[in-house]
């Protein structure tokens, strides 16, 4: 079975600019949910979505959004880059939800000059 | 507010030793604990998890422990391999309207086992 890939997989933008990013699910997982890496912070929620509707969310700005496909293909826009946005974006999916196994992708590096 | 930390950012032990990896909580409402692995250039890969109905879970030469008086959970592994070098994330998740209301990881620790 194919596991969660995301895309692009490195991607610079300047500030001010929008970035979508992409993430398929491994086919069967209905949940999928985004997270944000940066250096001494860890691994943020950003929210889950579940069966095209968002479920939960994480505590970031409404610059950050997402939507789901009914193929559970799902989608994170940043709207209004700022330098602190650069991190690595994770997604992950899962056949229930956030208290199932999560598993992930290799992730989006995204930079903001 | 961090609700999950993980006080230690690297912990570096010779091969075959127990490495003991530790993560402290604050939200009581935290219910389900999972530890994940990180190897660079890959996402965080699942490797054990506990409910906070027990006090220990064990899988092969993994073992969690968690105390809920003092909300801390730890995680040994027994023999340590050079293969276990990578950052452990742990997470904790709190069971919400749906099933979980987020799921909330600590900063990590990088894990060096030296052969």
């Amino acid at each position: 079975k194919a596991g969660v890939t995301q895309t692009p997989r490195y991607l610079i933008k300047t500030r001010g600019q929008q970035v979508t990013l992409s993430c398929s699910p491994i086919s069967g997982h209905r949940s999928v949910s985004w997270y944000q890496q940066t250096p001494g912070q860890g691994l943020q929620f950003l929210f889950e979505y579940f069966s095209e509707t968002q479920r939960n969310k994480g505590n970031f700005p409404g610059r950050f959004s997402g939507r789901q496909f009914s193929n559970s293909r799902s989608e994170m826009n940043v709207s209004t880059l700022e330098l602190g946005d650069s991190a690595l974006y994770l997604c992950a999916s899962s056949l229930y939800g956030l208290r199932d196994t999560q598993y992930f992708g290799p992730g989006t590096r995204l930079t903001v000059l | 507010d961090q609700q999950v930390k993980q006080n230690s950012p690297s912990l570096s032990v010779q091969e075959g030793r127990i490495s003991i990896l530790n993560c402290d909580y604050t939200n009581s409402m935290f219910d389900y604990f999972l530890w994940y692995k990180k190897y660079p250039a890959e996402g965080p890969t699942f490797l054990i998890s506990i409910s906070s109905i027990k006090d220990k879970n064990e899988d092969g030469r993994f073992t969690v422990f968690l105390n809920k008086s003092a909300k801390h959970l730890s995680l040994h592994i027994v023999p340590s391999q050079p293969g276990d070098s990578a950052v452990y994330f742990c997470a904790a998740s709190a069971l919400g309207e749906t099933s979980g209301s987020r799921l909330t990881f600590g900063e990590g620790t990088q894990l060096t086992v030296n052969p």
